[in-house]
């Protein structure tokens, strides 16, 4: 298994254009997450799934848009990017187990975005 | 708002010794609690997990949950240069979203 892939690994943008992080889990879970990391801080939540066809924003969705067509397939877009979009973003995946239990998120190797 | 607040380090400790690393969270409906570490450049990766009071040990790794104090710690017992790392604390409640603290900076000095 390859676990959690995510494309690109870096990626320089200008202001005002836009793109699609790739995110694809072969783990067969029902839930995935997208997150972003700024330097020397933890991860804030972006969107999250629970499954094909059902997302929810998080803690900062703003500037961002996710689908979710598939099981496997997670993919997070940026609209006219700003420099308030520099991040890290992490893509994470995890089962469905009971509601007593979270289960854990296993995350992918992130995409270094800069926007100038 | 649901927060997760780490001792903000860094924490430096030499080779062999325990390091002690806290974290406080606000939301009482929280039922799920993890510690991941995350090396410079690279993503995060779970070290531990704890749903109880108490204690749970593995290996080096002890986590603490005191529900009643809304309190969870890790030790990391003859600790290695190569326990330096940023070490995040997690909780998350019914919705299954995980809360992150900022992270502490450890470094263990050979």
């Amino acid at each position: 298994n390859a676990g959690v892939t995510q494309t690109p690994k870096f990626r320089i943008l200008k202001i005002g254009q836009s793109m699609t992080l790739q995110c694809t889990q072969d783990m067969n879970h029902n839930y995935m997450y997208w997150y972003r990391q700024d330097p020397g801080m933890g991860l804030k939540l972006i969107y999250y799934s629970v499954g094909a066809g059902i997302t929810d924003k998080g803690e900062v969705p703003n500037g961002y848009n996710v689908s979710r067509s598939t099981t496997e397939d997670f993919p997070l877009r940026l609209e006219l990017a700003a420099p308030s979009q520099t991040s890290v973003y992490f893509c994470a995946s995890s089962q469905s187990l009971s509601a007593l239990s979270t289960d854990t998120q296993y995350f992918g190797p992130g995409t270094r975005l800069t926007v100038l | 708002q649901k927060e997760v607040e780490q001792n903000s380090g860094p924490l430096s400790v030499p080779e062999g010794a325990i390091a002690s690393l806290n974290c406080t969270y606000s939301d009482r409906g929280s039922q799920s609690f993890f510690w991941y570490r995350q090396y410079s450049g690279k993503s995060p990766e779970l070290i531990m997990s704890i749903y109880s009071n108490g204690d749970k040990e593995d290996g080096r790794f002890t986590a603490q949950l005191n529900k009643a104090s809304q309190y969870v710690s890790l030790l990391i017992r003859d600790s290695q240069p190569s326990d330096s790392a940023t070490y995040l604390c997690a909780s998350s409640g019914s919705a299954r979203q995980l809360t992150f603290g900022s992270g502490t900076q450890l470094t263990v000095l050979p």
